[in-house]
């Protein structure tokens, strides 16, 4: 929705492996953002960028890491998952600091 | 320590009357906030928003008001229907900077009764 989308939107993996989660758009939005979802929690920003090659540090960046080689796709990568990753991964987007942000549908993501 | 809170986990509702969801919070630079709504399965999805130098925003059955001397804004809508029944997440930012980076509270859970 919103001329963003999100894959996988499921996904099951192991502890110790590799995952790579990923946000697409459509809108040359210069601003992406993820976010985790618990319970309990909330929203809470993992990370985001402003542009490509720019990217920074959420309130929950460890064991994450994010890459934004063209406007269009920001990864978020799980270099080694672990149980306590476990979560619904959230990407967002918006065109600057007074516009809200598009959500997509997010990414059930559970390590084993 | 969380700066926006959601300090009531669900509400219920009768359909037809008046929904009032709360939100406090602790940042004073905060100066602008926004109301999403999530249904399972989706992403959230943007409500209304309002910036500090107003203290009610309306929009349909929607409105948001802000007391910030109070650091406290509330999401009132009327008449409530059963499509309404969602969560409801508070967020807040400073905005104007590069980026407004969200700050989330916990979210609500909305109740409509037919």
């Amino acid at each position: 929705d919103a001329g963003i989308t999100q894959s996988p939107r499921h996904k099951v993996t192991e502890t110790g492996t590799p995952v790579t989660l990923r946000c697409h758009q459509t809108e040359n939005h210069r601003y992406m953002y993820w976010y985790r979802q618990d319970p309990g929690h909330g929203l809470r920003l993992i990370h985001y960028s402003y542009g490509v090659k720019d990217t920074d540090k959420g309130e929950v960046s460890d064991g994450y890491s994010v890459s934004r080689s063209k406007t269009e796709d920001f990864l978020l990568t799980l270099e080694s998952a672990t149980s306590s990753q476990t979560s619904v991964y959230f990407c967002a987007m918006h065109a600057g600091a007074d516009s809200p942000l598009h959500f997509g549908n997010g990414t059930r993501l559970t390590v084993t | 320590d969380q700066q926006v809170k959601q300090n009531s986990p669900s509400l219920s509702v009768q359909e037809g009357r008046i929904s009032i969801l709360n939100c406090d919070y602790t940042n004073s630079m905060f100066d602008y906030f926004l109301w999403y709504k999530k249904y399972p399965a989706e992403g959230p999805t943007f409500l209304i928003s309002i910036s500090s130098i107003k203290d009610k925003n309306e929009d349909g059955r929607f409105t948001v008001f802000l007391n910030k001397s109070a650091k406290h804004l509330s999401l009132h809508i009327v008449p409530s229907q059963p499509g309404d029944s969602a969560v409801y997440f508070c967020a807040a930012a400073v905005a104007g900077g590069a980026n407004s980076k969200l700050t989330f509270g916990k979210g609500i859970t909305l109740s409509v009764r037919p």
